[in-house]
């Protein structure tokens, strides 16, 4: 199984700032995503992160806003961009072991913007 | 498009009873995977399960179990006994192949499970 890390644990931020958030994994993994999930609400999939590629986003997601790095197979950032409070999440990492059954989720970063 | 219902908001039962949490899906491939997940209150989330479309065996883990029925789109859960540490929100989920061929999940809106002592 993959063991998934994120940084920050959760922060606080104001509107208007930037937020980038890591994702470590102990494990080399083809593909990573990014779920944002909203308070009270289920998960949604923001954009599946390949390396050596450019993110794929979902519908509702841009680029401009949640800009993603994959530098290499074990990590990822997602940045959260001028921010306003509709982003307080709790924004968690996800990948998929080697033979592509299991999903592993990262603990999550918990955001709220004031 | 896939799509996965969890038509019970909230559920609250009394320790020591049983109780089944509703899941029922959608989706237009012959393969998929279907999964649950709990998040408690701490807010991580806990890999419980996982069944791929071909496998309509029933699987019971302890307290727990799973009854998959392809024929009516649905993949409920049962927690037999309940226990207060069972109180959380629990997550049905869906996985496909995506056009681009990468997989993700597909979560229903969840059922939150409360256990009164």
């Amino acid at each position: 199984s993959a063991v998934i890390s994120q940084k920050p644990s959760r922060d606080i931020c104001q509107r208007g700032t930037s937020l980038t958030i890591q994702c470590q994994v102990d494990s080399q993994v083809t593909m990573m995503f990014w779920y944002r999930q909203q308070p009270g609400q289920s998960l949604t999939l923001i954009a599946t992160a390949n390396q050596g590629s450019e993110a794929t986003y979902e519908s509702g997601f841009v680029i401009d806003k949640f800009p993603i790095s994959r530098p290499n197979l074990t990590f990822s950032t997602l940045t959260v961009s001028n921010m306003s409070p509709e982003d307080s999440s709790i924004y968690l990492c996800s990948v998929t072991d080697s033979l592509d059954y299991e999903q592993y989720f990262g603990p999550g970063t918990r955001l709220t913007v004031t | 498009a896939q799509k996965v219902t969890q038509a019970q908001t909230e559920i609250s039962v009394v320790e020591k009873e049983d109780v089944t949490l509703d899941c029922v899906y959608e989706t237009r491939d012959t393969t998929y995977y279907l999964f649950w997940y709990k998040q408690p209150p701490s807010g991580e989330l806990v890999f419980l399960i996982r069944r791929n479309s071909f496998d309509e065996q029933n699987e019971i883990s302890g307290r727990y179990s799973w009854n998959f029925q392809k024929s009516t789109s649905s993949f409920n859960f049962t927690i037999t006994a309940s226990q207060v540490v069972d109180s959380a929100v629990y997550f049905c989920a869906l996985s496909e192949f995506m056009d681009t061929g990468r997989r993700a999940l597909t979560f229903g809106s969840g059922t939150r499970l409360q256990v009164q002592p």
